[in-house]
């Protein structure tokens, strides 16, 4: 089944402990990106990657670290957590350059306390 | 800078009705535009992409038309049932580097038995 998988789907942790979210998928996407949504915000992304090895910021990056080592995952780290980044994160891909039909992961619902 | 907006925000409509769902964005230079669906604790699942070249798209129950000049997007759903209960969220891509997807707020929609 084609898929974006992420893990873990829940997680609480504590101010300033490292944690990676990972995020994979099977279709041989080029194109993966993060975003973050907020009540009242709505959906804003992180970061994004054209293929491998190419990352680059989206709107909010303040705080997160990406990687693409490999053209199925795309991990998004943070590095010292804080909790304004309490919040649910999806991962996405698309087959080339996100002009095409992007598809989400599960999703992660992050509380930092 | 590129805003959407979702009119009404909640909707709440007995089985078998026909309802259009509204989305209008600032910018007409889009490359195209996403509609999703959104259920409690699951990722967000694609519906319809429309190209910016294009007016409408269909799919079973479902037709999202584009209406690039005056900045406007509608979704139809005919005959709906409560499995459509959901929040649905459209999303633009821009013209720019980062390909990114620009939401609305979402139309959070119930279909009473």
């Amino acid at each position: 089944e084609a898929q974006v998988t992420q893990n873990p789907r829940y997680l609480i942790t504590v101010t300033g402990k490292k944690l990676t979210v990972t995020c994979s998928q099977n279709m041989n996407h080029e194109y993966m990106s993060w975003y973050r949504q907020d009540p009242g915000l709505g959906l804003r992304q992180i970061y994004y990657s054209m293929n491998v090895e190419v990352t680059d910021k989206g709107d909010v990056p303040e705080g997160y670290k990406v990687s693409r080592k490999e053209k199925r995952n795309f991990p998004l780290i943070l590095e010292s957590p804080s909790p304004n980044q309490t919040s649910l994160y999806f991962c996405a891909s698309s087959l080339k350059q996100g002009r095409e039909t992007q598809y989400f992961g599960p999703g992660t619902r992050l509380l930092v306390l | 800078k590129q805003e959407v907006t979702q009119i009404p925000a909640a909707l709440s409509v007995p089985e078998g009705e026909n309802l259009v769902l509204n989305c209008s964005f600032t910018d007409s230079a889009i490359y195209n535009l996403q509609w999703f669906r959104q259920d409690p604790g699951k990722g967000l699942t694609s519906l319809l992409l429309i190209q910016s070249s294009q007016r409408e798209q269909t799919s079973g129950r479902l037709n999202a038309s584009l209406d690039k000049s005056s900045g406007r997007s509608t979704l139809y759903i005919a005959a709906s049932q409560p499995g459509d209960s959901a929040t649905y969220l459209c999303a633009v891509s821009g013209m720019d580097s980062s390909y990114k997807l620009i939401f609305g707020s979402g139309t959070r929609l119930l279909v009473r038995p």
